[in-house]
């Protein structure tokens, strides 16, 4: 099974709210990343963690916020965003053995702020 | 220049035609090459990976690698109306004492497969 759920599908929220993205997988992987994707554009990299631990932040501003409870849940805070942070938010979880590197990507979250 | 160049179409074929998908790299250290079908509204999802030069074959889906011309192409056999989507090449290097990959993307192209 390579599935990767993200809730919820669609979210709007005002510039003052605070909302959590959740992503979650039962692969075994112990990489997971976030990505922003803007329309017609490629996914964009924001967050990896790796066997729990934040291993990279592509310089995304601090009003996103990841957190990654256990190996197999992955979280992102959004709170004061701006309406340019509309996009689909994709969850994804890879698994490095060797010389092998496959990630696999959830269905995304579309948020819309107004 | 980017790292990754990919024509972001649109392509338009008719219903059976073979559809070749391609995409040019610079960075000679990526090892690993990808190819993603993304539906509109939905996330990419992993379709063919290769690791060394040559070809894969997976049903409809043929993945080339040319290491040595920087150069990867997806072929779809015998396209049908499902195979509409946008097409993203991806493609990582293995860094040694990480366990985690980077993907650089190609910029997708926009496949319509007309009945």
């Amino acid at each position: 099974d390579t599935e990767v759920t993200q809730t919820p599908k669609h979210l709007v929220m005002g510039m003052t709210n605070k909302k959590s993205l959740k992503c979650e997988q039962h692969m075994g992987h112990r990489a997971m990343y976030w990505y922003k994707q803007k329309a017609k554009k490629p996914p964009e990299l924001m967050f990896v963690y790796s066997y729990e631990k934040l291993s990279i932040n592509e310089s995304v501003p601090s009003r996103f916020s990841p957190e990654c409870p256990n190996s197999s849940l992955l979280n992102l805070h959004l709170h004061a965003l701006q309406p340019e942070d509309s996009a689909l938010y994709l969850c994804a979880s890879s698994s490095i053995q060797g010389s092998t590197d496959t990630q696999y990507f959830g269905p995304g979250t579309r948020l819309t702020v107004l | 220049q980017k790292e990754v160049e990919q024509d972001p179409g649109p392509l338009s074929v008719p219903e059976g035609a073979i559809v070749s998908l391609n995409c040019t790299y610079s960075n000679s250290a990526f090892q690993y090459f990808m190819w993603y079908r993304q539906y509109s509204r939905k996330g990419p999802e992993l379709l063919m990976y290769t690791y060394s030069s040559g070809n894969k074959e997976d049903g409809r889906f043929t993945a080339q690698v040319d290491k040595s011309s920087k150069y990867i192409s997806l072929f779809i056999r015998d396209s049908q109306p499902s195979d509409s989507a946008t097409y993203l090449c991806a493609m990582s290097r293995y860094s040694p004492g990480t366990s985690y990959g980077k993907l650089t993307f190609g910029q997708g192209t926009i496949l319509t497969v007309h009945p």
